[in-house]
C-alpha cells in the first residue's frame, strides 16, 4: 500500500512569508507525528495528533506554528512570518496506534532566505 | 527528560566487513523501546531493528544486530557483511511506553554517517 506522503518536497520562503506543509498519511493510521530536522541533527518531536485531536503541542517551538488534522487523516503544518532559523526538514510519521511503529514520509526541506 | 548520545559523527568500513555503531542513552524508566533508523540522501527514516527494554536478547534482522547493554545504558548496532546500500545516517532512538495520555514520542540521537568503502 502506499506509505506516508509529504508535499512539497522542497520550499524555499522569503524571510517573513507564510507556508504551509503537508503530510498525508498511512490509511487507517490514528496517530500522526510532526518532527523538525536541522542540518546535521536528529529530528526532534513538534507535535502529535490522535485521529483529529492534537494531543501534545510541547516541541513547537513558537507561536508562528501551527499543526492542524481536521477530518483525522492528512495534516497540515503552517509556519507563519518565517525565519531564518526555521530552516529544516520537516518530517511527518503515522503509526496504527500511538505505540506502534511509525513510519516516517520523505520529508519536506524547508530552506527560509 | 531522557536524551540519546552518538558520539560517533561518522564511520567508515569496507564492503562485506562488519562495523558497530554506538549509541547511550539516559532514562529513569524501565520499560521502554530503543530503535536503530536508517536515513539515506532521500531522507526517508526507515526502521532498521527495535529492541524491547524487558527483553534481555538482543534483537537481529537479518546482518543487523544490537548489543544492549540495560544497566549501562548501551544500545549499539553491528552490521554484518557491509553492503554498498548499507551506506547512510544511522539514528538511534529511545521511546517510552508509558500509559494514560503520554506522547511517547521518538527522541533521536545526532546520528553517525556510515560510508562504506568499495
Amino acid at each position: 500500500g502506499a506509505g506516508v506522503s509529504q508535499s512539497p518536497r522542497y520550499k524555499v520562503a522569503k524571510r517573513g512569508q507564510d507556508v504551509a506543509l503537508r503530510c498525508d498519511p498511512i490509511s487507517g493510521h490514528v496517530s500522526l507525528f510532526w518532527y523538525q530536522q536541522a542540518l546535521g541533527q536528529g529530528p526532534e518531536f513538534l507535535t502529535y495528533f490522535q485521529n483529529e485531536a492534537q494531543l501534545d503541542k510541547s516541541g513547537l517551538p513558537s507561536d508562528r506554528f501551527f499543526a492542524e488534522r481536521p477530518e483525522g487523516s492528512v495534516s497540515t503544518l503552517k509556519i507563519q512570518r518565517t525565519q531564518q532559523e526555521d530552516s529544516a526538514v520537516y518530517l511527518c510519521a503515522s503509526s496504527f496506534t500511538r505505540d506502534s511503529e511509525q513510519y516516517f514520509g520523505p520529508g519536506t526541506r524547508l530552506t527560509v532566505t | 527528560a531522557q536524551t540519546v548520545t552518538q558520539s560517533q559523527p561518522e564511520m567508515s568500513v569496507q564492503e562485506a566487513e562488519t562495523v558497530t555503531l554506538s549509541c547511550t542513552y539516559d532514562t529513569s524508566e524501565s520499560d521502554y523501546y530503543l530503535f536503530w533508523y536508517k536515513q539515506p540522501p532521500s531522507r526517508q527514516m526507515i526502521l532498521v531493528i527495535r529492541q524491547e527494554a524487558y527483553k534481555q536478547q538482543n534483537a537481529t534482522e537479518n546482518r543487523f544486530s544490537v548489543n544492549f547493554q540495560k544497566a549501562a545504558k548501551s544500545f549499539s548496532l553491528k552490521i554484518s557483511d557491509s553492503q554498498l546500500g548499507d551506506a547512510a545516517m544511522y539514528f538511534c532512538a529511545y521511546r517510552s511506553v508509558r500509559g494514560g495520555g503520554a506522547t511517547n514520542k521518538l527522541i533521536f540521537g545526532t546520528g553517525t554517517l556510515l560510508a562504506v568503502q568499495p
